[in-house]
């Protein structure tokens, strides 16, 4: 079984500094990791997905990720925010049949102009 | 359209009435979601539907909940003598079932009980 916890409720971060929106998993054998965005009245869209290989995952938009097995986190980034990218965060996983997903509690992320 | 279709996109009732959600899947994907989102809160996984049958309904709450998809296609998410804790965003979301995890959402439905 897999968990995933997200540990900032809010980040706010200057648009064209860098972002970071952090997942936290806890998981037995080896973990399957997405990042997922809500952007307000819109319908969730999938960022990215861990399953194996490289630590560094790179999705939509300018977005990635970092898998970091010893420390069970796999945090989301950008390298230079855009005010565009303020939206809902959450971070997921598989449990159970392997199709169910299950979504942490969310990031609302800010970027400030 | 391209996406995921759901309606009704809000919905108002009084408790103990029935209610159905009804989801129209992208073209093509075999494999069928329902979500429940309080407010506040991440996606609760309901029910799984790959082609017609429920694979997965271990997160229905109760027997007040029921989903359908008789045809493959469209599916339709039943609750009966709603309560107020019903109230949520219901998202429905498709996938290929191969593609583990990559689901495609609807904007959801809004249900208010009142």
């Amino acid at each position: 079984a897999q968990s995933v916890a997200q540990p900032e409720d809010q980040v706010n971060v200057a648009e064209g500094n860098p972002l970071t929106v952090k997942c936290t998993y806890s998981v037995s054998g080896n973990p399957y990791l997405f990042w997922y965005v809500q952007y307000p009245n819109r319908g969730l869209q999938f960022l990215l997905k861990y399953i194996t290989g490289d630590n560094l995952v790179k999705g939509s938009y300018g977005f990635e990720a970092e898998f970091n097995k010893s420390q069970t986190s796999f945090h989301l980034k950008k390298p230079s925010a855009l005010v565009s990218d303020s939206a809902l965060y959450f971070c997921a996983s598989p449990s159970g049949s392997a199709r169910q997903l299950t979504f942490g509690s969310g990031t609302q992320l800010t970027v400030l102009p | 359209g391209a996406g995921v279709s759901q309606t009704p996109s809000n919905k108002v009732t009084e408790k103990g009435k029935y209610v159905e959600l009804r989801c129209d899947p992208i073209s093509g994907h075999t494999a069928l979601y329902w979500y429940r989102q309080s407010l506040g809160q991440g996606p609760e996984f309901l029910i799984y539907f790959q082609g017609t049958g429920a694979a997965d309904d271990s997160g229905l709450p109760n027997d007040r909940f029921f989903a359908v998809r008789p045809e493959g296609s469209v599916s339709t998410l039943k609750i009966q003598r709603t309560e107020r804790g019903d109230s949520a965003v219901y998202l429905c979301a498709s996938s290929f079932p191969q593609l583990t995890g990559e689901l495609f959402f609807g904007e959801g439905s809004r249900l208010t009980v009142l």
